[in-house]
Order: C-alpha cells, then sequence, then structure tokens
C-alpha cells in the first residue's frame, strides 16, 4: 500500500551494528506495528503503538526498540544486530476498525 | 506463539478451480481476518468475520467460521493465475471488545497453475 512506505527496502549490516527501519504512514492513523516475517514462521509482532505516547511490547521485542517521532511516523531500531535477526519486517498502521495496512518491507541480512 | 494455523501448507490447483484453505486457532476470538501476500510483498486485507458471523462474501471469496471448533475456511471460486500467493488467517484473540492486536498463522502457499 503506497500510503505507508518503508525504508530501506533492503539492508545488509554486520553484527553488532545498530540500524533503524522507518515507517511513514499517510492513513492518519493512530495504531502503528512492526512485524518481522520469517520463511515459514507467519508474522509475529515486535512492537505496536496506538498513539504518539503508547508504545507496547509485542511477542518477541527482545533486542528491538521503537520511537513513535509524530503519527505519521515510528521507527525500529535493533541496537546490536545479530544474525537471527535477519528477516523481512513489515510497518502496517490501522484507524478506527481492525483491519491493519501493511509496507512493502524491509529485507533485513545480518552477517 | 502462533494462534492460528492455516491447513494446507501449500496448494496447487489449476486456474479456473476452486480452492479452500483453512485455519484452526485457539482461543476465544473477537474478528478473524484473512490477508493476502504475494511474493514477499506486503500483507493485503482480504476480509474481516466477526466473532458472531458465520458466512461472509466478497466478490469472489466466500469465509465461513465456526466458532464451535474455532475454525475458518476461505474459499476462492473460479481461481485465476492471478491468485497465486500466501494466504494468512489472523485473529484478534478476545472474545469481548477488539484489542486491535492481530496473531498471525503460518500462511497456506497458493499456486494457481495456468
Amino acid at each position: 500500500d503506497a500510503d505507508v512506505t518503508q525504508t530501506p527496502r533492503n539492508r545488509i549490516t554486520k553484527t553488532g551494528k545498530r540500524i533503524m527501519l522507518e515507517c511513514s504512514q499517510t492513513k492518519g492513523h493512530d495504531r502503528m506495528y512492526w512485524y518481522r516475517q520469517d520463511p515459514g514462521l507467519g508474522l509475529r509482532l515486535i512492537y505496536y503503538s496506538f498513539d504518539v505516547k503508547d508504545i507496547n511490547k509485542g511477542e518477541i521485542s527482545d533486542g528491538y526498540s521503537v520511537s513513535r517521532q509524530a503519527q505519521a511516523k515510528f521507527s525500529l531500531s535493533l541496537e546490536s544486530a545479530i544474525p537471527n535477526q535477519t528477516a523481512l519486517y513489515f510497518c502496517a498502521t490501522a484507524g478506527g476498525g481492525e483491519t491493519q495496512y501493511f509496507g512493502p518491507g524491509t529485507r533485513l541480512l545480518v552477517l | 506463539s502462533q494462534q492460528g494455523e492455516e491447513d494446507p501448507q501449500a496448494l496447487s490447483i489449476q486456474e479456473g478451480e476452486n480452492a479452500t484453505m483453512n485455519c484452526s486457532y485457539k482461543t476465544s476470538i473477537n474478528n478473524l481476518q484473512w490477508y493476502r501476500q504475494n511474493s514477499g510483498r506486503g500483507l493485503v486485507h482480504l476480509i474481516l468475520i466477526r466473532s458472531n458471523e458465520r458466512e461472509k462474501h466478497s466478490g469472489r471469496l466466500r469465509v465461513t467460521l465456526d466458532t464451535s471448533k474455532k475454525s475458518s475456511s476461505l474459499l476462492i471460486t473460479a481461481s485465476r493465475a492471478a491468485d497465486t500467493a500466501s494466504y494468512f488467517c489472523a485473529t484478534d484473540p478476545n472474545s469481548g471488545g477488539s484489542n486491535y492486536k492481530l496473531t498471525f498463522g503460518k500462511g497456506t502457499l497458493l499456486t494457481v497453475n495456468p
């Protein structure tokens, strides 16, 4: 969905590096989410935010942190990247209903 | 942990045939949703069915929900090559009001052969 953008789209980094993945949305939604997808495991929730002042841990938050800089921006940081954080990362947003709208994803490779 | 589990893991059919995918879940839900993912791309919402609904239609899609069996099925009729994708069920695991969090299954990979 072009209304939800993620940068970068692809990233290669080394073990121990700190990296940030960014998500921006023009949908005016209050709720934003970060997921990771691993082959054969579906999507797992890392962090979610229901408004700028509300941030919550998801199922697999260890090793990650987030920042909600504005209603439209939600960033995910890997404090010290490790190889098992290699995955496809998705940002999603939601408005008044339960449907979530996904960005195109960031493919991350940690060497 | 996964709340929803899709079955089968992979399905290959010919264009024009119907495709049926199933989803089982473990706890009470507020709603169940189906999403499609084309290879390596973002998920796209297809349809939402609430816990008090039994069947819902959207175009060539038909979703059923059996809360007594904790299961749902997605039927795609008259499939097309463009339907080739992974399909995920996602549950909002709260029998009261929605908590606006979804738990996704591992997905069914559908291949529609021309």
